[in-house]
């Protein structure tokens, strides 16, 4: 079957940079995108950008662009995104989410939660 | 960029009830790429329809969905207990601000 697993729980002071991952399994790796989806406390979903676990070709949201940076492992079936200089409005769950042809997330990860706090 | 708004934003029901939850996009879309989410306090969000009208793997016949060109409808046919819980829309990158099935 299908799963995402990532990394646990992280607590990151302002200004510092976070590195998540998510472990793919039951599928091939390589034959879908991965999509990563934020959500901070008591608000909706944020959608952050997009990897390409084929080439590794990316597309992040505007307003995160030259903070964020994703990558993956092929050899680990591995995706990762590190957000960079937290800032406390970067508390959030994230999530990766594996994305089929229609951009649809049909797989999740259980989500990691990051707290930026002094 | 396509804004998704959906309503309302609480839904207030008993077990039982039918829910109906819109979801507007700002110009016309293509069916194919609506998807609705149902997530649950503290789980991830999980894929409950897609193309706008077809159940995903697992999903009850309860949930249909419905809608074309800039207006979709999540209908859930007798609420149960465990259909309480936060929907979104979603079309590509951009996700709905929500709605909030509650028991009333």
């Amino acid at each position: 079957q299908v799963q995402l697993v990532q990394s646990g729980a992280e607590v990151k002071t302002p200004g510092a940079s976070v590195k998540v991952s998510c472990k793919a399994s039951g599928y091939t790796f390589i034959s879908y995108g991965l999509s990563w989806v934020r959500q901070a406390p008591g608000q909706g979903l944020e959608w952050m950008g997009w990897i390409s676990a084929y080439n590794g070709n990316t597309n992040y949201a505007q307003k995160l662009q030259g903070r964020v940076t994703m990558t993956t492992d092929t050899s680990t079936s591995t995706a990762y995104m590190e957000l960079r200089s937290l800032r406390s409005d970067d508390t959030a769950v994230y999530y990766c989410a594996r994305e089929t042809a229609q951009q649809l997330f049909d797989y999740w990860g259980q989500g990691t939660l990051v707290t930026v706090s002094s | 960029e396509i804004v998704l708004t959906q309503s309302p934003g609480t839904l207030s029901l008993s077990p039982g009830e039918r829910a109906t939850l819109s979801c507007r996009a700002s110009q016309s879309v293509s069916s194919n790429y609506l998807a609705w989410y149902q997530q649950k306090p503290g789980q991830a969000p999980r894929l409950l329809i897609y193309g706008a009208s077809s159940r995903a793997t697992g999903i009850p016949d309860r949930f249909s969905g419905s809608g074309s060109g800039t207006d979709f409808t999540l209908t859930i046919s007798r609420l149960e207990p465990e259909d309480f819980a936060v929907y979104y829309c979603q079309l590509g990158k951009t996700f709905g601000q929500g709605t909030k099935v509650e028991i009333k």
